[in-house]
């Protein structure tokens, strides 16, 4: 991929309300796609993957991403945010023929306000 | 399975001296990639490394330098420390390192430079 776009740096939501993150990639090839989430003072971890097959992904907390391959999009949705989903999440791709090198986006801050 | 585990989780240095930081991947990874994580720039990759071999290596000068061990631990050193590489990095394991693998961050070590 030569580059993944998140283009939101903050996101600010109340609590209980719907939240979506975008990313957006360029790449020739076809493309692997990643979210990690950081919470704060915490290394990265997985939410959810798309490789192939349906276009709607389901990952952990509730999360869930929908691959858009003519948008070129790998947007992030929750229904109802929690006060412990503030953290920053980090769109990530790699392309198949890949040398092993994720392209990571600049990261979208998530602000729960009570 | 323990997690990946970086040593120190702090360290303070001053500028010109150089420093060691270690990562022990999930038990049974043998790729180790190393990211440095700064407010400006994001996740820049460093390096990865699978079965003693660096495989990949991204856009930074050569005082950046790293190894890996036969039972897969890793280390990375910086030489001649300047300000700006004060940073969080960041260590990552996977079984293969292949473009569909799952990367498993540990916690990080935060590098002050003086």
């Amino acid at each position: 991929a030569q580059s993944v776009t998140q283009l939101d740096s903050q996101v600010p939501v109340f609590e209980e309300a719907p939240v979506e993150l975008r990313c957006n990639y360029s790449s020739s090839v076809s493309v692997y796609l990643f979210w990690y989430v950081q919470y704060p003072n915490q290394g990265l971890q997985l939410l959810l993957k798309y490789l192939s097959g349906s276009t709607l992904v389901k990952g952990i907390n509730g999360f869930e991403a929908e691959f858009n391959k003519s948008q070129t999009s790998f947007h992030l949705r929750k229904p109802s945010v929690h006060i412990s989903d503030t953290a920053e999440y980090f769109c990530a791709v790699s392309e198949m023929d890949s040398n092993y090198q994720l392209i990571w986006g600049a990261g979208t801050k998530l602000i729960i306000k009570p | 399975k323990a997690g990946v585990t970086q040593t120190p989780r702090y360290l303070i240095k001053t500028r010109g001296q150089q420093v060691t930081l270690s990562c022990s991947p999930i038990s049974g990874h043998r790729s180790v990639s190393w990211y440095q994580q700064t407010p400006g720039q994001g996740l820049q990759f460093l390096f990865e490394y699978f079965s003693e071999t660096q495989r990949n290596k991204g856009n930074f000068p050569g005082r950046f330098s790293g190894r890996q061990f036969s039972n897969s631990r890793s280390e990375m050193n910086v030489s001649t420390l300047e300000l700006g590489d004060s940073a969080l990095y960041l260590c990552a394991s996977s079984p293969l390192g292949g473009a569909t693998d799952t990367q498993y961050f540990g916690p990080g070590t935060r590098l002050t430079v003086l």
